[in-house]
């Protein structure tokens, strides 16, 4: 079993439509997670960044935390065709912050 | 502008022949880490280094070798043992000294093929 497990997609909904982007993980010691987007041929970009449980808001991304359900998400409000791209979930841990454990990416695909 | 130089863009590579492909980051960052991405796959780690002059194996470090004389660079080879080489080669960046728990940040890749 992989410590991140990501649904490859190819996900597709309409502009304007709102987006759910999940990670399951394994290992309860992840304390940090992050969500990167990468646009084809291009490096991932980090999108946001979290610290243990909890939401975080950045304009039309929201970030949430369930730790006791192993559980992270990435939600975009309002899409739009720019926010197509693969989306790759990523965390570490306290004792090992230096190795970030990355899902292997949702791919997004918003139609105008 | 700080952040992550990789080059080339593209590289094309004979048989039998080692490339290396160039990585320098501008953001004083201690760590530094080489990917590999194949097509619908995540990433995988190939090697990283947390200090100059040390470096560590990630999970596919066979056929790679890397280097870390200077902070700011971390060279990869790509030697003629990677039999498979054919993809999309990320590095990263990481800062230690700013609390634990930092993100990465990428370069814009090297896509390497075999002629």
């Amino acid at each position: 079993q992989k410590e991140v497990e990501q649904d490859p997609g190819p996900l597709s909904v309409p502009e304007g439509a709102i987006v759910s982007l999940n990670c399951t993980y394994s290992n309860s010691a992840f304390q940090y997670f992050m969500w990167y987007r990468q646009y084809s041929r291009k490096g991932p970009e980090l999108l946001m960044y979290t610290y243990s449980s909890g939401n975080k808001e950045d304009g039309r991304f929201t970030a949430q935390v369930d730790k006791s359900s192993k559980y992270i998400s990435l939600f975009i409000r309002d899409s739009q065709p720019s926010d197509s791209a693969t989306y790759l979930c990523a965390m570490s841990s306290y004792s090992s912050a230096s190795k970030i454990i990355f899902g292997s990416g949702t791919r997004l695909s918003i139609r105008p | 502008d700080g952040g992550i130089t990789q080059s080339p863009k593209y590289l094309f590579r004979k048989e039998g022949q080692n490339v290396t492909l160039s990585c320098e980051q501008n953001l004083n960052h201690d760590a530094m880490y080489w990917y590999r991405q194949d097509p619908g796959q995540g990433l995988r780690l190939i090697y990283y280094s947390q200090i100059v002059n040390d470096f560590q194996k990630g999970d596919i470090a066979e056929g790679y070798s890397v280097s870390r004389e200077k902070k700011e660079s971390f060279p990869l080879t790509v030697t003629s043992a990677q039999k498979n080489p054919t993809a999309f080669y990320l590095c990263a960046s990481l800062s230690l000294g700013t609390g634990l728990g930092q993100p990465q940040h990428f370069g814009d890749g090297t896509r390497l093929s075999i002629l």
